[in-house]
């Protein structure tokens, strides 16, 4: 089938160990930030969210570090399994309710078992 | 989060012709929007599907090109017209719900061919 993210920078790692996936957001005002993981085939599924107002946030086994000074988010998978290889990508927007999303460029990882 | 569906989940089209693409949810939602996938590369919104009013569309993308419409709170189309190879992508629909204003959560996406 179609595959999604085929020339799209590659995390490789070991199943178990801890991932993680940076990306540099473009506009200093934007205030809330989505990953979003999406596996071949399929759309993008929701992981995790942050607002700007917050520096960091925990969800199950994915962590989400802001760093509004460089405008840098990161994502952060512990104990990676196979189940996480996929594409992420980091999402921002500006204002509250119903506003548009900007995409970043995504991140394959691949997982080995 | 809302469950969303698209049909055709793919499809195959000559150039010059048009597809029309369905959207469906299974709850009443705000906001509704198209995306693009092209072969690797990430989303960029072509427009926003407004309830009742005239789809707001970003830069680089036409109405008369992708006509948009919403009928209704669950449901939405996107034609893709006159079509030619490089029209070949993913494309994608999302929402917001009413409890969930910022985050857009998608569907399962359009897998387009113009051959």
């Amino acid at each position: 089938g179609e595959s999604v993210g085929l020339h799209l920078p590659t995390l490789s790692v070991q199943e178990g160990d801890n991932s993680i996936i940076n990306c540099a957001y473009s506009n200093s005002a934007s205030d809330y930030f989505i990953w979003y993981k999406q596996e071949s085939g399929k759309g993008p599924q929701f992981i995790i969210d942050i607002r700007s107002n917050m520096d960091k946030r925990q969800g199950q086994r994915v962590t989400v570090l802001l760093n509004k000074t460089v405008k840098h988010l990161s994502l952060q998978i512990a104990a990676t399994q196979p189940g996480d290889s996929a594409v992420y990508f980091c999402a921002e927007s500006f204002g509250t309710g119903f506003q548009k999303l900007v995409f970043g460029t995504g991140t394959r990882l691949l997982v080995s078992p | 989060s809302a469950v969303i569906s698209q049909k055709p989940s793919r499809d195959i089209c000559q150039r010059g012709t048009s597809l029309t693409i369905q959207c469906q949810v299974d709850s009443q939602v705000t906001m509704m929007f198209w995306y693009r996938q092209q072969p690797g590369q990430s989303l960029t919104l072509i427009a926003t599907a407004n309830q009742g009013s005239e789809a707001t569309y970003e830069s680089g993308f036409v109405i008369d090109k992708f006509p948009i419409s919403r009928p209704n709170l669950t449901f939405s189309t996107l034609t893709v017209s006159n079509m030619s190879p490089e029209d070949s992508s993913i494309y994608l629909c999302s929402v917001n719900t009413r409890t969930s204003t910022d985050t857009q959560y998608f569907g399962p996406g359009t897998r387009l061919t113009v051959l």
